[in-house]
């Protein structure tokens, strides 16, 4: 069974400051990996998918890593803004379906 | 595009009631899951859906909870008789494609606030 892990659980850091997000699983067999965030009484938006024969996706100020064989990904956010705040959650895509991280909620102080 | 629409927004019921949630997927997409999420956890998947058939049911708690999707197209998830800990908010999300056939990326709704009273 994948198990999917976030540290931190949460984050907070002055404006300008980049961010970096870690996500590890225990099974490398995935198809993929996404990266959601999620604000508060929302829903979750897929940010970035990274396949598993690919090493990063970039959009914008985003990139995410992955590296299958130590089991981690972690999604970079350069130049934070307060409008960043949210919860950031990582999926790993096994036999057809995901299993969720719980997420690390970043706050940016402006 | 239209997104993932689900309702209602929210819910307030007593223990032992029952409650549905419905959600309409974007247009086109095959595979529909619904999620429970409490509060401070991740998603925890409940039942996934390849067109009308089930794909993934192995975390629904089937004495409590039921789901179907008709026509292959909007889906309902069910709650009878409700407890305490189902206190949580309920995601539906769909997908042009299952995980690992080739365009997976997720699309959620809303979600649905059920409290439990």
């Amino acid at each position: 069974k994948q198990e999917v892990t976030q540290i931190p659980a949460a984050l907070s850091v002055p404006e300008g400051e980049n961010l970096v997000l870690n996500c590890s699983f225990t099974d490398s067999a995935i198809y993929n990996l996404q990266w959601f965030r999620q604000d508060p009484g929302k829903g979750l938006t897929s940010l970035l998918l990274i396949q598993s024969s690919q090493r990063e996706q970039t959009s914008g100020r985003l990139n995410a890593s992955l590296d299958k064989s130590s089991g981690r990904s972690t999604l970079y956010i350069a130049a934070s803004q307060p409008g960043d705040s949210a919860t950031y959650l990582c999926a790993a895509a096994n036999d057809y379906k995901l299993s969720f991280g719980a997420g690390t909620t970043v706050t940016v102080r402006a | 595009e239209a997104g993932v629409a689900q309702s209602p927004r929210y819910k307030i019921i007593e223990k032992r009631q029952s409650v549905a949630f419905w959600c309409n997927p974007i247009s086109g997409h095959a595979t529909l899951y619904w999620y429970q999420q409490i509060l401070g956890q991740g998603p925890k998947l409940l039942i996934q859906f390849q067109n009308n058939g089930v794909v993934d049911d192995s975390q629904l708690p089937k004495d409590r909870f039921s789901a179907e999707r008709l026509k292959g197209v909007d889906s309902t998830l069910k709650i009878q008789p409700a407890k305490l800990e189902d206190s949580a908010v309920y995601l539906c999300a769909s997908s042009f494609l299952a995980p690992g056939q080739g365009y997976e990326k997720l699309f959620f709704g809303s979600g649905t606030q059920l409290s439990v009273l």
